[in-house]
């Protein structure tokens, strides 16, 4: 079974500074990871996703994240934070290609608060 | 716009009332999801579906009930509202049971049981 862990429940950052959202896993086979990000009142939005070809990926609205095997880490990050990047993060496993059908295991969330 | 369709947006049950949330996806997704969302708890998978006629248990499905007659829609069942069932509802879809290509989520029906 796999599970998430997300260091800190509320980030607060400058804004122009550096975000880095962390996100540790525990998979007993290859995962796919993926970060949702969720604006107040609505429902989860891909940000972006990993599924076993570039370790470094890069999502929408300036973010990126590496994927280390080594230290079963998958943290997002962004070398400047703007004000509309204020939302809660999720980080997601799954199984990965040889997974099954019962969906998306998510961590409990980082709630990101950008400092004008 | 393609995409998945939560009704209604917001409800206040009664304990020991029932209803049903709606999910409603134009995508020919045939994985379907009902996740519950708690403050500080993240998302928590209460019932899935592989396709039409085919729903299975997921973390939390004690108080629940789903069915799938057709591909596009996946109703989760509330029967004997709880106080411990208020909380925000999310359907999602996607087109493989490992989500690489993204889950599409609906926008959420919040719930709240007194």
């Amino acid at each position: 079974a796999q599970s998430v862990t997300q260091l800190g429940s509320h980030v607060s950052v400058s804004e122009g500074a550096l975000v880095l959202l962390r996100c540790n896993y525990s998979s007993s086979v290859p995962p796919y990871l993926f970060w949702y990000v969720q604006y107040p009142n609505q429902g989860l939005q891909l940000l972006l996703k990993y599924t076993s070809a570039a370790t470094l990926v890069k999502g929408i609205n300036g973010f990126e994240a590496e994927f280390k095997k080594s230290e079963t880490s998958f943290h997002l990050t962004k070398p400047s934070a703007h004000m509309s990047d204020a939302a809660e993060y999720f980080c997601a496993v799954s199984e990965g290609s040889g997974g099954g059908a019962d969906g998306l295991t998510f961590g409990k969330g980082t709630h990101l608060i950008i400092q004008p | 716009n393609a995409g998945v369709t939560q009704t209604p947006k917001f409800r206040i049950l009664k304990i020991g009332q029932s209803m049903t949330l709606q999910c409603a996806q134009d995508m020919n997704h045939n994985y379907m999801y009902w996740y519950r969302q708690d403050p500080g708890m993240g998302l928590k998978l209460i019932y899935y579906s592989v396709g039409a006629g085919i729903t299975d248990k997921g973390e939390v499905p004690n108080g629940y009930n789903v069915s799938r007659s057709t591909t596009e829609d996946f109703p989760l069942r509330l029967e004997l509202a709880a106080p411990s069932q208020t909380s925000v509802y999310f359907c999602a879809s996607s087109h493989t049971g490992t989500g690489a290509e993204g889950y599409t989520f609906g926008s959420g029906t919040r719930l709240t049981v007194v």
